[in-house]
């Protein structure tokens, strides 16, 4: 049980350049989640989705875009990234909303030059 | 809206010290509250959480008591290791608004055990 999975680890990006970051889940749950994690600022929602075909904007979610074609995957697509975008990304999943735990990925550090 | 402050860190504690991060919150509905643990280079993971009010979550020696009254869920281990170094952050989950899903963290507080 891999829990959730999420590559890759690092990746440097240059300004203007896309890219996708990868979250797979295999404890079937249907809630998941994108955060960032900037430096002293605490995680920040950029999208979520409750389940396969539904997504929906979190806090931050410009420059961004997700998908969710299987309940196991979860990916996040960067379009023309900016220096702004240089952070910690989390993947995360729970099996409902409310007052359920959500369980975490290792998390991709991006770095934009 | 909803909101989250803990204890401006760095702590530094010699090993076998008495820990406290304190946490506030404010909610518009009746939360759900939590603190998860981030270890060096790694991903979040949940300490203890608690749903009620008066309920205290407890593991691995921490504790935090669910306090309506003061909206407070400060963190408490009684005797740190040097293991327990990490980034430690409060988070909560409302169940009003239709905000049910999201989870609101504090900044964090990252605790440095010395031998």
């Amino acid at each position: 049980n891999a829990g959730v999975t999420q590559t890759p680890k690092f990746r440097i990006l240059k300004i203007g350049q896309s890219m996708t970051l990868q979250c797979t889940q295999d404890m079937n749950h249907n809630y998941m989640y994108w955060y960032r994690q900037d430096p002293g600022m605490g995680l920040k929602l950029i999208y979520y989705s409750v389940g396969a075909g539904i997504t929906d904007k979190g806090e931050v979610p410009n420059g961004y875009n997700v998908s969710r074609s299987t309940t196991e995957d979860f990916p996040l697509r960067l379009e023309l990234a900016a220096p702004s975008q240089t952070s910690v990304y989390f993947c995360a999943s729970s099996s409902t909303g409310f007052g359920e735990t959500q369980y975490f990925g290792p998390g991709t550090r991006l770095l934009v030059l | 809206g909803d909101s989250v402050t803990q204890m401006e860190g760095p702590v530094t504690l010699s090993e076998e010290a008495f820990l406290t991060i304190n946490c506030t919150y404010t909610a518009t509905g009746y939360p759900s509250l939590f603190w998860y643990v981030q270890y060096p280079g790694e991903g979040l993971q949940l300490l203890l959480k608690a749903t009620k009010a008066d309920d205290k979550g407890s593991n691995k020696g921490f504790e935090a008591t669910y306090r309506k009254e003061t909206t407070s869920f400060h963190l408490e281990k009684g005797s740190v290791q040097v293991s327990d170094s990490a980034v430690y952050f409060c988070a909560l989950s409302d169940n009003s608004g239709g905000s049910n899903y999201k989870l609101t963290f504090g900044k964090g507080t990252l605790l440095t055990v010395n031998p």
